[in-house]
């Protein structure tokens, strides 16, 4: 399995902000995901980033509310642009491996408050 | 709209008894189900996984029974520890995409001593 980085661990912004989560893996995989956790609630998939391309968002989520950077195959980035209060939760990053190893790792977590 | 039912929503047992969480799946597509154990500020930790060409897994304590033809399976956590208090997630995927999990809603286990 995959060791992953996340930063930072929390944070508390200011509404009308913008915080850039950062998600560093110690391997290369192909595909990378990022998931939002409100409080008290279950993992609700944000989107799949995409190497060199443009992220696939769920529904409900949209590229301006959350763009995601996935420069190479081992980091990536998830912006929540203009927060509001409603934006507080934890933002996990998420890696899978396919193959002989199949499974899914996720990083700590970055625990957001919007005040 | 592909979705994972858990049950219960919260558990209390006492130290040494077995507690027994169910989650029920609608897309027979599925082929990969994982159980994930998440304390409070940390992310879930994969606890144990299994593919639906077996009915029971066992890795230590913790037993995954799985039902195909009901497309249901359940966590059993043998001789449980205070130390199990967490929250506990199913999910499942269909692995020959690569495609995202899907999670249940979560159980949160308390274990008294």
């Amino acid at each position: 399995s995959a060791v992953i980085s996340q930063k930072p661990s929390r944070d508390i912004c200011q509404r009308g902000t913008s915080l850039t989560i950062q998600c560093q893996v110690d391997s290369q995989v192909t595909m990378m995901f990022w998931y939002r956790q409100q409080p008290g609630q279950s993992l609700t998939l944000i989107a799949t980033a995409n190497q060199g391309s443009e992220a696939t968002y769920e529904s409900g989520f949209v590229i301006d509310k959350f763009p995601i950077s996935r420069p190479n195959l081992t980091f990536s980035t998830l912006t929540v642009s203009n927060m509001s209060p409603e934006d507080s939760s934890i933002y996990l990053c998420s890696v899978v491996f396919l193959g002989q190893y199949y499974g899914y790792t996720f990083g700590s977590g970055t625990r957001l408050t919007v005040v | 709209q592909q979705q994972v039912k858990q049950s219960p929503q919260s558990l209390i047992v006492q130290k040494g008894g077995i507690p027994i969480i169910n989650c029920a799946y609608e897309n027979t597509a599925f082929d990969y189900f994982p159980w994930y154990q998440q304390f409070p500020g940390k992310g879930p930790a994969l606890l144990i996984a299994i593919r639906p060409d077996v009915s029971e897994k066992k890795e230590g304590r913790f037993t995954i029974s799985f039902n195909k033809s009901a497309k249901q399976f359940s966590l059993h956590i043998m001789d449980s520890q205070p130390g199990d208090s967490a929250t506990y997630f199913c999910a499942a995927s269909q692995e020959t995409s690569g495609s995202r999990l899907t999670f249940g809603e979560g159980t949160q286990l308390t274990v008294n001593p």
